[in-house]
């Protein structure tokens, strides 16, 4: 089946900190693979996404990059700041299956200032 | 233009009614989903729309849920004899197409507690 597996948190950092979110799936085909983000009070929003293997997506000073000999896309972010503080979310859609998303358990991050 | 809008923001309940949530599309999308966010399930997926027809509706827990879809726009998520597990933030999406690649925009959802 397809199913994606997050590192869990929460995750605490200080201002300025280099940050990895561990993400790992499973799937059959070809999936693309997201991050969504949700800050507090607010609704999810894509923050980015890769469609094909070695793909890296970007957005906001985070970066994932596609690596299906691993099975993974990890979240990284060279200096977090104290307004990354969120919930992250990965997930897939599966080949050819209407674009439905599989997310994973999400991963809270809060940074200190 | 509007984002995707999802009413009522809040719904309480009692055990054993039933509950209609709302979602409006972004204008143009051909494509719907919905999904639940719970404590202890995270985010589920429910169904898809393409158009009004529903080709996978995998992710309704029972029969008590069903959803519909007029006129390739708003759409309905119907509970019938809502249980206290039912209790979970309702999520609407839609999105240009079907293909996997192509962005979802969410709406802020709708939080239904049941009592």
């Amino acid at each position: 089946g397809n199913s994606v597996t997050q590192m869990e948190g929460p995750v605490t950092l200080s201002e300025e900190a280099f940050l990895t979110i561990n993400c790992t799936y499973t799937a059959t085909g070809y999936p693309s693979l997201f991050w969504y983000v949700q800050y507090p009070g607010e609704g999810l929003q894509l923050l980015l996404k890769a469609t094909k293997a070695d793909d890296k997506g970007s957005n906001k000073g985070f970066e994932a990059t596609y690596r299906k000999e691993t099975t993974s896309f990890h979240l990284e972010k060279g200096s977090v700041q104290v307004s990354d503080s969120a919930v992250y979310f990965c997930a897939l859609t599966p080949y050819n299956q209407g674009g439905k998303l599989i997310f994973g358990q999400g991963t809270e991050l809060s940074v200190k200032p | 233009g509007a984002g995707v809008s999802q009413s009522p923001s809040n719904k309480v309940t009692e055990k054993g009614k039933d509950v209609e949530l709302r979602c409006d599309p972004i204008s143009g999308h051909t494509a719907l989903y919905w999904y639940r966010q719970s404590l202890g399930q995270g985010l589920e997926f429910l169904i898809y729309f393409q158009g009004n027809s529903a080709p996978d509706k995998s992710g309704l827990p029972s029969d008590r849920f069903s959803a519909e879809r007029t006129g390739g726009s708003v759409s309905t998520l119907t509970i019938q004899r809502t249980q206290q597990e039912d209790s979970a933030v309702y999520l609407c999406a839609s999105s240009s197409g079907l293909a996997g690649r192509v962005t979802q925009y969410f709406g802020p959802g709708t939080r239904l507690t049941v009592l």
